[in-house]
């Protein structure tokens, strides 16, 4: 069966630090990956999705890049966080050529 | 651009009755799927159900059943014989079928339910 992994769990860090949150899925190959984020109280926004190693497309100019150096990893950076980066992300996968996704357990993000 | 709309921020339940959560979604295209996924305190988005848009015949997993219109661009969930563990948000969300449209899920803003025991 499929897994997909978050970490961390939960993170605080200050205004102008920078950022790595990684996501990796086990027991499939080639998955499309997404990264999501979610403020309080509100629905989630699609930030970066992936569909192979290198393949990033941003749906939201920001402050935050992706990257995937693997086939199952995908990594959410910033080099410098700011306060509206505060939220919850979460990282999801999908297989080629199905449409619904699975969600990992998300990261709590507070920048202060 | 599809858009897809929750109009009921926050509904309850009695333990053991049935609840509706509405959506509505607007979109010009024919061939796409939709879902609903529950969000526990967790929050783990976990998908609940899908239902293809060409298909007539409206999706049901035990106690979770869809009212998918079409014409009408509706998708409600039906929750039946609710317990205490339904109690969480519940998003509803549209999936374009074709490829060239991109891989993303496009989000309502989401109903919150409470389960009354």
């Amino acid at each position: 069966s499929q897994t997909i992994h978050q970490w961390p769990a939960t993170l605080v860090q200050p205004v102008g630090s920078p950022l790595s949150l990684e996501c990796t899925v086990e027991g499939t190959s080639n998955p499309n990956l997404y990264w999501y984020r979610q403020a309080a109280g509100r629905g989630l926004q699609l930030l970066f999705y992936s569909v192979g190693i290198g393949q990033i497309s941003s749906e939201v100019p920001q402050n935050l890049s992706a990257s995937r150096p693997q086939d199952r990893q995908f990594i959410l950076s910033s080099k410098k966080l700011l306060l509206s980066d505060s939220g919850f992300y979460l990282c999801a996968w999908s297989r080629d050529g199905t449409y619904e996704q699975y969600f990992g357990p998300g990261t709590r993000l507070t920048v202060t | 651009a599809q858009t897809v709309t929750q109009s009921q921020p926050e509904m309850s339940v009695q333990e053991a009755e049935t609840v509706t959560l509405s959506c509505t979604y607007d979109t010009s295209e024919s061939d796409y799927y939709l879902f609903w996924y529950k969000q526990p305190p967790s929050r783990q988005m976990i998908l609940v159900i899908r239902q293809e848009a060409y298909k007539q015949q409206n999706a049901t997993e035990n106690r979770f059943s869809v009212n998918f219109q079409k014409a009408a661009k509706s998708f409600s969930l039906k929750i039946s014989d609710s317990q205490l563990g339904d109690a969480a948000m519940y998003f509803c969300a549209y999936r374009s079928a074709y490829y060239n449209a991109g891989n993303m899920l496009t989000f309502g803003g989401g109903t919150r339910l409470m389960v009354k025991p």
